[in-house]
């Protein structure tokens, strides 16, 4: 199985603030990687889709890029509705994965 | 507006059964590929399954493999899981999921499945 590990597992940002979050995988995936943000007690909504593809309705502040084994979610200005949970998941191979989460806290 | 709205979680004893649903809406669900994905109290997400648009294939998590059974009726833009041989450690929040694009989409809002005696 292919291991998605995320970094950091958590932050503590301002509003305004520029967020960047990384992720690795344990073998190359290409593009087949996706973003994920989780609000508590809620669905997962896709952000980003084939590494660096905006979904439809995200907001432009959301942007992701890499190739191979390392890629990253950069939010450039961090507004008060982005303080979530985020993953990363792979779909270059089953099992699909998901990175362990990291959680963006209000400083 | 696409809606996918699962049913079917509830409390369970260890070694039990449940079978969870999944009914969609506001796409054309026979054109896609389906999931299941759970999410352990307070735990990241973990993908259990998934199905193709014609259930000629069929992927699992090694971890229900031979408990879990995932299935669709198109006619009734449905999805299903069953789940047998119950665990403890099966409990959570179970999503399903439409796919686009190697990426799940659309969530449903999740129903919660307790395994405890």
């Amino acid at each position: 199985d292919i291991q998605m590990t995320q970094s950091p597992s958590s932050l503590s940002a301002s509003v305004g603030d520029r967020v960047t979050i990384t992720c690795r995988a344990s073998q190359s995936i290409s593009s087949y990687l996706n973003w994920y943000q989780q609000k508590p007690g809620k669905a997962p909504k896709l952000l980003i889709y084939a590494a660096s593809s905006l979904q439809s309705g995200v907001p432009s502040r959301f942007s992701a890029s890499g190739s191979g084994t390392d890629f990253t979610l950069t939010i450039s200005s961090l507004q008060p509705e982005d303080f979530a949970t985020y993953y990363c998941q792979q779909s270059y191979s089953n099992p699909w994965t998901f990175g362990q989460g990291t959680k963006v806290e209000i400083k | 507006e696409v809606q996918l709205v699962e049913s079917g979680g509830g409390l369970v004893q260890p070694g039990g059964s449940l079978r969870l649903s999944c009914a969609a809406s506001g796409f054309t669900f026979s054109r896609h590929w389906m999931s299941w994905v759970r999410q352990a109290p307070g735990k990241g997400l973990e993908w259990v399954a998934n199905v193709n648009q014609d259930e000629s294939e069929k992927y699992s998590v090694d971890s229900v493999k031979g408990r879990f059974t995932v299935s669709r009726d198109n006619a009734k833009n449905s999805l299903f899981l069953q789940m047998n041989s119950l665990r403890a450690e099966d409990t959570a929040v179970y999503y399903c999921a439409s796919h686009e694009n190697y990426a799940f989409d659309f969530w449903g809002q999740g129903t919660l499945v307790t395994v405890s005696s």
